[in-house]
């Protein structure tokens, strides 16, 4: 069965430093992996993905994240923090094409001025 | 614009009196999926539609119907509601054309509170 984790429940971050919300996964096959990010009474929006190819994947608003195998573990990072990033941020994984995906319990940001 | 519309996107009742919350995708995606949002838990499946007629039990089906009679709407129906249903909805959908395949688009949300 697939898994996916979020060890952190709140990130705290001054604005311009970087940032980093971790998760790792469980999968049996090959992962697809994903970061959405929920604003405040908004639905989930997408950052990026990973399916193949790069291990560093970049998606939008300046969010990055690397695929790390060994490690299972797909963590999100931004190189400096605006204020505007706080929010809600998931993690989700599903095993191949095929999989059910699954969320994180999410991770809240807190950019501070 | 692409978007997935929930309506209502507030909704106060009391329990035992049947529901129905509304979801509409103007994408022509074939997945549509249902979703609850409880803190510390993260988004939980209840239902998903691979397409017109095709539904599935996601993780947590208990308590709720679903249908998928035309391809753009996907109604989540919760028939006698309960205090545990108490919840933020979503609906999103997903195609499985480039670049957008594999990606949920997802609805602003449905905040019921059952008393």
């Amino acid at each position: 069965a697939q898994s996916v984790a979020q060890p952190e429940d709140q990130v705290n971050v001054a604005e311009g430093n970087p940032l980093t919300v971790k998760c790792t996964y469980s999968v049996s096959g090959n992962p697809y992996l994903f970061w959405y990010v929920q604003y405040p009474n908004r639905g989930l929006q997408f950052l990026l993905k990973y399916i193949t190819g790069d291990n560093l994947v970049k998606g939008s608003y300046g969010f990055e994240a690397e695929f790390n195998k060994s490690q299972t573990s797909f963590h999100l990072k931004k190189p400096s923090a605006l204020v505007s990033d706080s929010a809600l941020y998931f993690c989700a994984v599903r095993d191949g094409s095929w999989g059910k995906l699954q969320f994180g319990a999410g991770t809240q940001v807190v950019v501070t001025p | 614009e692409a978007q997935v519309t929930q309506n209502p996107r507030y909704l106060i009742t009391v329990t035992g009196k049947k529901l129905t919350v509304t979801c509409s995708q103007n994408m022509n995606h074939e997945y549509m999926s249902w979703y609850r949002q409880d803190p510390g838990l993260g988004l939980r499946q209840i239902y998903y539609s691979m397409n017109v007629e095709v539904t599935d039990k996601g993780d947590v089906p208990e308590g709720y119907k679903v249908s998928r009679k035309e391809k753009r709407n996907f109604p989540l129906i919760l028939e006698s509601p309960s205090p545990n249903q108490t919840s933020l909805y979503f609906c999103a959908s997903r195609g499985d054309m480039a670049p957008g395949a594999n990606v949920l688009t997802f609805g602003a949300g449905s905040r019921l509170t059952v008393l």
